[in-house]
């Protein structure tokens, strides 16, 4: 079974520009998270989507958004990029529902560099 | 709120010694406990987990067990090779879709 992939693994950006990152689940995975882990803040969490509804969200500025399409694929997308999102951006899948619902298999990472 | 508080390292260790990470949470229900670990440039990967109290969890030689009475799940192994340097990180989920995850724990073990 193929893992997680998220496109692209790296990106450069300057102030101001906008992002957005992909997520595609394990295959039968319906949940797909996303965390931020930068050196100073560790791994926080940005939001979740299970059947293209956003079912939790952490504490993030609205400049931080996503999506989920019927395929399970997400996307997130970041405006007004800041120095400070400069950070390693992690998706995750779950089945998303049942005793696993919250055993997440994560995937390499994107990182994203805004100059 | 949820939050986990993993011991600070870096911990550097000889090959074969014995390793302990503690890990002790809080949570207002019952929450699932898991220990990820990152090798450099990756993403993280599941390294084991406990969904009940008294539950072990272990893979690899790795083993922590959820100890409700403490609110701890510390990860030990009994002998340690250089290919188990990485980044550790305990996490929980107390049934709201998201991890909450400790700051890390970087161990470097020598040959």
């Amino acid at each position: 079974k193929a893992g997680v992939t998220q496109t692209p693994r790296y990106l450069i950006k300057t102030r101001g520009q906008q992002v957005t990152l992909s997520c595609s689940p394990i295959s039968g995975h319906r949940s797909v998270s996303w965390y931020q882990q930068t050196p100073g803040q560790g791994l926080q969490f940005l939001f979740e989507y299970f059947s293209e509804t956003q079912r939790n969200k952490g504490n993030f500025p609205g400049r931080f958004s996503g999506r989920q399409f019927s395929n399970s694929r997400s996307e997130m997308n970041v405006s007004t990029l800041e120095l400070g999102d400069s950070a390693l951006y992690l998706c995750a899948s779950s089945l998303g529902r049942g005793r696993a619902v919250n055993e997440q298999f994560f995937g390499p990472g994107t990182r994203l560099t805004v100059l | 709120g949820d939050s986990v508080t993993q011991m600070e390292g870096p911990v550097t260790l000889s090959e074969e010694a014995f390793l302990t990470i503690n890990c002790t949470y809080t949570a207002t229900g019952y929450p699932s406990l898991f220990w990820y670990v990152q090798y450099p440039g990756e993403g993280l990967q599941l390294l084991l987990k406990a969904t009940k109290a008294d539950d072990k969890g272990s893979n690899k030689g790795f083993e922590a067990t959820y100890r409700k009475e403490t609110t701890s799940f510390h990860l030990e192994k009994g002998s340690v090779q250089v290919s188990d340097s990485a980044v550790y990180f305990c996490a929980l989920s107390d049934n709201d879709y998201k991890l909450s995850f400790g700051a890390g724990t970087t161990v470097t073990v020598r040959a």
